[in-house]
């Protein structure tokens, strides 16, 4: 079974500073894509960012890029320049790819990130 | 555009009364639909998922299960509510094929007293 895991709880960062949030997985596939979402305290979930792990580029959305290792089955998220808003709950998420089934979408356990001003 | 409409917001609901949470998603056909929950302060435990009408996976057993009576429908539901049922569920939806977002509703923060 696939199990995602963010073993940092909490997070703090000075703003205008970098922080990267870490997240491994387990699979035995070897396509399927990952995801990072933000959870403000609207608690709207909202998508940061996606990977295709047929891709070898690291994915790049703006102030937020991700450091894909896919052998030792890594996928960190890095903010750089943070600011004020980026306060919020952070997920890694994973989900097989399409062609073989596409259903099921299991998060991390999430990352708390505060922002010092 | 689709949407995900997912409602009551909120809800308190005394122990061993039912439960009924409905979600539907507009705009698009045959989604991937979930129902999550999230105790406060944690992470989104997966509850059930469903690819079709009438087809319904249970990832967690509990006293909580799920329908879907119509393509772009899903229901969480309980007979009798526990204590640990609190927590905020949210539903969300995702698509077959390369575009692979999940699209969540806003949540239902539920508390049973």
């Amino acid at each position: 079974a696939q199990t995602v895991t963010q073993s940092q709880p909490e997070m703090s960062v000075q703003e205008a500073e970098t922080v990267t949030l870490s997240c491994t997985y387990d699979t035995s596939e070897s396509d399927y894509y990952l995801f990072w979402y933000k959870q403000p305290p609207s608690r709207q979930m909202i998508l940061v960012i996606r990977q295709e792990a047929y891709k070898q580029q690291n994915a790049t959305e703006n102030r937020f890029s991700v450091n894909f290792q896919k052998a030792a089955k890594s996928f960190s998220l890095k903010i750089s320049d943070s600011q004020l808003g980026d306060a919020a709950m952070y997920f890694c998420a994973y989900r097989r790819h399409f062609n073989f089934g596409n259903e099921k979408l299991t998060f991390g356990t999430g990352t708390r990130l505060t922002i010092i001003p | 555009s689709q949407t995900i409409h997912q409602w009551p917001a909120t809800l308190v609901q005394p122990v061993g009364s039912p439960l009924s949470l409905e979600c539907t998603v507009e705009g698009t056909s045959n989604p991937n639909l979930y129902w999550y929950r999230q105790a406060a302060g944690r992470g989104l435990q997966l509850l059930f998922y469903s690819v079709g009408i009438g087809q319904i996976s249970s990832e967690v057993p509990q006293n909580l299960s799920a329908s879907r009576p119509q393509d772009r429908q899903f229901i969480l539901s309980s007979k009798k509510l526990l204590l640990s049922d609190s927590g905020f569920y949210l539903c969300a939806w995702t698509g077959n094929g390369p575009n692979t977002e999940a699209f969540f509703g806003q949540g239902t923060r539920l508390t049973v007293v």
